[in-house]
């Protein structure tokens, strides 16, 4: 059983909608992601979080809107989004940011496949 | 040159035979290293880290890690068609503010029966 939960499994919208992707994490971890997976490619950073402020965003277009509202939870809202932009979206989270050994590993929630029409 | 680098495979190998996973990583200064096991259609669920020279052993699963040759591989011993997956290898990148990780492309193994 994973301890980092995502909702919803599934979302379709269209290009004009305005939608939301959550995320929960339940090991008291103080870092957390959001990665973009497209079929057969690697997960892609878009964000991190640590201590609930924003660490990295990877360049991501301002159609996607991180927000982590405390430790545990953290948004993905989603406005005006492309086709292209349907893929699976994980989450995960990991102790810290300390730059080495076990702090750095990450675990992933079950994902959000979206499909933009 | 990608900055870590995996054959993206189909390796097929029999069940109950070793499968043998490799990976190279192009910065020296990187310290922590791990292996992702995904199924089709589902997440990355991590199945072995590694921050030292040598082996770590945990059941079926060993891996090792070669930081002169910026190398780290997987071994299944004793393959099941469970194993059957995509196993993406994965290195903390080094030097940046926070904790971020570079995936492969991952290699996906086919256990036959």
């Amino acid at each position: 059983d994973t301890e980092v939960t995502q909702t919803p499994k599934h979302l379709v919208m269209g290009m004009t909608n305005k939608k939301s992707l959550k995320c929960e994490q339940h090991m008291g971890h103080r870092a957390m992601y959001w990665y973009k997976q497209k079929a057969k490619k690697p997960p892609e950073l878009m964000f991190v979080y640590s201590y609930e402020k924003l660490s990295i965003n990877e360049s991501v277009p301002s159609r996607f809107s991180p927000e982590c509202p405390n430790s545990s939870l953290l948004n993905l809202h989603l406005h005006a989004l492309q086709p292209e932009d349907s893929a699976l979206y994980l989450c995960a989270s990991s102790q810290d940011l300390s730059g080495s050994g076990s702090y750095n590993e990450q675990f992933f929630g079950p994902g959000t496949r979206l499909t933009v029409l | 040159q990608k900055e870590v680098e995996q054959n993206s495979g189909p390796l097929s190998v029999p069940e109950g035979a070793i499968a043998s996973l490799n990976c190279t990583y192009s910065d020296r200064g990187s310290q922590s290293f791990f292996w992702y096991r995904q199924y089709s259609g589902k997440s990355p669920e991590l199945i072995m880290s590694i921050y030292s020279n040598g082996d770590k052993e945990d059941g079926r699963f060993t891996a090792q890690l070669n930081k002169a040759s910026q190398y780290v591989s997987l071994l299944i011993r004793d393959s099941q068609p469970s194993d059957s997956a995509t196993y993406l290898c994965a290195v903390n990148q080094p030097y940046s503010s926070a904790s971020k990780i570079i995936f492969g492309s991952g290699t996906r193994l086919s256990i036959r029966p």
